[in-house]
């Protein structure tokens, strides 16, 4: 089946250190996103990619890194310099030419202990 | 950045037919309506999507007016299962600058 697949699902760390979430899609699309979810709140834009090679800051990417070297993979490093990094973390994808529409991952919770 | 406006929580009962506005005041020619849907701890899912006039798919209608600066999602006959925040979002190919803002929380009640 087409998605997004994003793991893990729940991961735990320790402050200091630096953790990858990956994302990975089958839909073909040039265009993935990451997205940072606090409790109650809305969606807040980390980065994003529009294709290979090249992505862009958010809203809020500081203490965030991410790469593209696939169309298919975008992974999402939360460096020891966010402060507050303990969220729920959604990858998305679309497509460049259709209407804007969002594919969703089922997202991965982020505790620091 | 187009941003949103919608109500921060609705309740309704079971059977009723609900619907959410939006108000999307500053949206450009190429932007699109779209409507997703979050459960907790899950991401968002798409419901329908539209550009002007209404749209009806099989879980959902859209209206848009012909000023395109608001839109209405109408969920017809809600369920419990339909309890989850509801958010509207305006953009188009490549956008880059969506805006979520808090979404909508519905609570249907038995």
């Amino acid at each position: 089946d087409g998605g997004i697949t994003q793991s893990p699902k729940y991961l735990f760390r320790k402050e200091g250190q630096n953790v990858t979430l990956s994302c990975e899609q089958n839909l073909n699309h040039d265009a993935m996103y990451w997205y940072r979810q606090d409790p109650g709140q809305g969606l807040r834009l980390i980065y994003y990619s529009q294709i290979v090679n090249d992505f862009q800051k958010g809203d809020i990417a500081e203490g965030y890194s991410v790469s593209r070297e696939k169309k298919e993979s975008f992974p999402l490093t939360v460096t020891s310099a966010q402060k507050n990094p303990t969220a729920f973390y959604l990858c998305a994808s679309s497509a460049q030419r259709g209407t804007g529409e969002l594919f969703f991952g089922e997202g991965s919770r982020l505790t620091v202990l | 950045l187009a941003k949103t406006t919608q109500p921060i929580s609705m309740d309704s009962y079971e059977g009723q037919e609900v619907n959410i506005t939006c108000s999307h005041n500053n949206i450009a020619t190429n932007d699109y309506i779209t409507w997703y849907q979050q459960f907790p701890s899950q991401g968002p899912r798409f419901i329908i999507q539209g550009y002007k006039t209404k749209v009806t798919n099989e879980v959902a209608s859209l209206f848009i007016p012909a000023d395109r600066k608001s839109s209405t999602l109408s969920l017809p006959r809600v369920s419990l299962s339909d309890t989850a925040v509801y958010y509207c979002l305006v953009g188009g190919p490549g956008a880059n600058n969506l805006f979520f803002g808090t979404g909508t929380r519905l609570t249907v009640i038995p």
